[in-house]
């Protein structure tokens, strides 16, 4: 079992542009969720998927949008980045909404 | 909404030597508490979770945590480290169900095990 993989583990963008994240579920999971995690920090909920659809968001702004197909992989895009935006990026899956959450190692996003 | 406060940013410790790192929540629902490892460069790993019944709860790697409803606390333990236990520890908490299902975490602490 490949559990949660994550691409690109690193990745420098400049900031305005925009940038999509990668995120493959351990196998049978079926929600995506990703979080944000500041240098010293500890993780902020961005977003959760399951069934395609966007179930819950937290406190983040409409340039942090996602998606997820019909495999359950799912997809993390930033618009109009910001310098602080630079964060490691987590996604974590699990069984359902309310099972226990495994996480990615987490792509470091920095940027410019 | 739920917040989740780790008292302590940094916990310094002699290998063989027991310790405790704490942890405080604070939430308007019913909650599920967990708390994760992240040692450099690397994700989240579960170390343990309270879900319901017994208070204290046994984990990986030899830590225990016990919840303690009135406190709103849920301190981690372990009797002896090692000095492969450096690393970040999180407390997080989970409603149990409507929109508070997602974790929301303290800031961390830095668990160093000096030899």
């Amino acid at each position: 079992d490949a559990g949660v993989t994550q691409s690109p583990t690193h990745l420098i963008k400049t900031r305005g542009q925009q940038v999509t994240l990668r995120c493959s579920p351990k196998s049978g999971h079926d929600t995506v969720s990703w979080y944000q995690q500041a240098l010293g920090q500890g993780p902020q909920f961005i977003f959760q998927y399951y069934e395609e659809e966007e179930r819950q968001r937290g406190n983040f702004p409409d340039r942090f949008s996602g998606h997820q197909f019909p495999n359950y992989s799912s997809e993390l895009n930033v618009n109009a980045l910001l310098l602080g935006d630079s964060a490691l990026y987590l996604c974590a899956s699990s069984l359902t909404v309310n099972t226990e959450a495994f996480f990615g190692q987490g792509t470091r996003l920095t940027v410019v | 909404a739920q917040s989740v406060t780790q008292l302590d940013s940094q916990v310094p410790v002699f290998e063989e030597a027991p310790v405790e790192l704490r942890c405080n929540y604070s939430s308007s629902v019913s909650v599920y508490l967990f708390w994760y490892v992240q040692y450099p460069n690397q994700g989240l790993q579960l170390l343990l979770k309270y879900l319901s019944g017994s208070t204290l709860v046994k984990g990986i790697n030899g830590f225990e945590a016990e919840f303690n409803k009135s406190q709103t606390s849920f301190h981690l333990r372990k009797p002896s480290v090692h000095i492969s236990d450096t690393a970040e520890y999180f407390c997080a908490v989970r409603g149990r169900s409507g929109s508070a299902r997602q974790l929301t975490f303290g800031s961390g602490t830095q668990l160093t095990v000096l030899p």
